[in-house]
């Protein structure tokens, strides 16, 4: 199994551009999770998905960020416009069983917004 | 003027040393937690897991104890090794009515000396 796929690894880009991260997971899974990590903040949960429904998306900072699942394979998450507050490592997981198993991590998006 | 980010407590143990990563967690009605490495570059990965209603749960090489009385987890590494130099977070499971929420503590970096 080739793992969570996230693309792109690096995003570089300017403040006030959309910027779209892309995550495909693991074959079979049912739940995936789009978490952000920060030296400040560390990881946080942004928001989760079951059977490609939204089902808490309090994590979201605010109305700029946007999160979709269309099908089973394939999960966007959107920041329109970005910020340079916005610059972290953005993580897709998935999982089987809910909380009660363990999660697969992808290797992970750096963005950068200038 | 500079960022202050958080600060990961540091382990520094020597070769072939058995290591001891404490983590406190802060939800009593947490009944799942998850010890995950992070390596620089890279996505959390899995290690260990353990539900509430046992005390100890053991791997290859990792034991996890939990202390539900003061809400304690640790992860115990025997005979550590230079490609445990990583990053180290517990997570738990706050029951905040979703089943799949996890909440990651901050992380201890593991440094293994030879």
């Amino acid at each position: 199994d080739a793992g969570v796929i996230q693309s792109p690894r690096h995003e570089v880009t300017e403040m006030g551009q959309e910027v779209t991260l892309r995550c495909k997971p693991i074959s079979g899974h049912d739940y995936l999770f789009w978490y952000r990590q920060t030296m400040m903040r560390g990881l946080e949960l942004l928001i989760y998905f079951n059977n490609n429904v939204p089902i808490d998306d309090s994590g979201m900072p605010e109305d700029r960020f946007s999160a979709k699942m269309p099908n089973a394979s394939f999960s966007t998450l959107k920041i329109q416009p970005s910020e340079p507050r916005d610059s972290a490592v953005y993580f897709c997981a998935s999982s089987t069983v809910g909380g009660y198993n363990e999660q697969f991590f992808g290797p992970g998006t750096r963005l950068t917004v200038l | 003027g500079e960022s202050v980010g958080l600060h990961l407590p540091t382990l520094s143990v020597q070769e072939g040393d058995n290591s001891i990563i404490n983590c406190a967690y802060s939800n009593s009605a947490s009944d799942y937690f998850i010890w995950y490495k992070q390596e620089s570059g890279k996505g959390p990965q899995f290690i260990i897991d353990i539900r509430s209603n046992m005390d100890k749960r053991q791997g290859q090489r990792v034991t996890v104890l939990l202390n539900k009385t003061v809400k304690h987890l640790s992860l115990q590494i025997a005979a550590t090794q230079p490609g445990d130099s990583a990053v180290y977070f517990c997570a738990e499971n706050p029951l905040t009515g979703t089943a799949s929420k996890l909440t990651f503590g901050t992380g201890t970096r593991l440094q293994v000396t030879l």
